[in-house]
């Protein structure tokens, strides 16, 4: 496809369920984010892939949480006995990821909406 | 204290006015820099990149002060369109990204 996808555009969960977020990136981009965005502020870091290694995943705000990348190119974002405060929208992105990184803007997916009841 | 501060308004400004959004950055290790637009409900979209020189792209400029730690966004002539929140980006090695929380700009007939 010509930009990156996501799947599914809303997810309602009970608390305790688990939840599974998809994320297709532009093909070729190495790079690959997730990202959080809660209501009025902007995307929190969560993790990032280079291929399939995870090279940070410092912003993964628990253990319930979890990502995947396993052929370097579809990623998936797992989160586990769900709680309220895990609603919120989850954004991948993905960049070209070749050279000096850095430089290179992120191409964000329309996100996926989760709501935790 | 956040990595990246913006003002976070609402700035309200009628058609073809002049505004200025300013970004604060924490961490000097930080190499490259981005404002992104949000519409509401939207993802967020490359508006453009800022560069150590200043730089322009239509009616917008950017500009970069890496002493100070700070960058800027200046709208010339404002449009209805130009609604939406304006995103201050902050990249360190190896592309992570830092967001701040946007300023949004209500631009009003």
């Amino acid at each position: 496809g010509a930009g990156v996808s996501q799947s599914p555009r809303y997810k309602v969960a009970k608390r305790g369920q688990d939840v599974a977020l998809r994320c297709d990136p532009i093909s070729g981009h190495v790079s690959l984010f997730w990202y959080q965005q809660a209501l009025g502020q902007g995307p929190e870091f969560l993790t990032y892939f280079q291929n399939e290694a995870q090279l940070d995943k410092s912003g993964l705000p628990s253990d319930r949480f979890f990502a995947e990348r396993p052929e370097g190119s579809v990623s998936t974002l797992k989160i586990q006995r769900t709680q309220q405060e895990d609603s919120a929208v989850y954004l991948c992105a993905s960049s070209l990821g070749w050279g000096d990184s850095s430089n290179q803007p992120q191409h964000f997916g329309d996100g996926t909406r989760l709501s935790i009841l | 204290r956040k990595e990246v501060e913006q003002d976070p308004g609402p700035f309200n400004v009628p058609e073809g006015a002049t505004v200025a959004f300013n970004c604060t950055y924490s961490n000097s290790a930080s190499q490259s820099f981005f404002w992104y637009r949000q519409d509401c409900r939207k993802e967020p979209k490359l508006l453009m990149s800022v560069y150590s020189s200043g730089n322009e792209d239509g009616r917008f400029t950017a500009q970069l002060n890496r002493a100070s730690q700070y960058i800027s966004l200046l709208i010339r002539d404002s449009k209805l369109s130009d609604s939406a929140t304006y995103l201050c980006v902050v990249n360190t090695n190896a592309g992570k990204s830092t967001f701040g929380d946007g300023t949004t700009l209500t631009v009003k007939p």
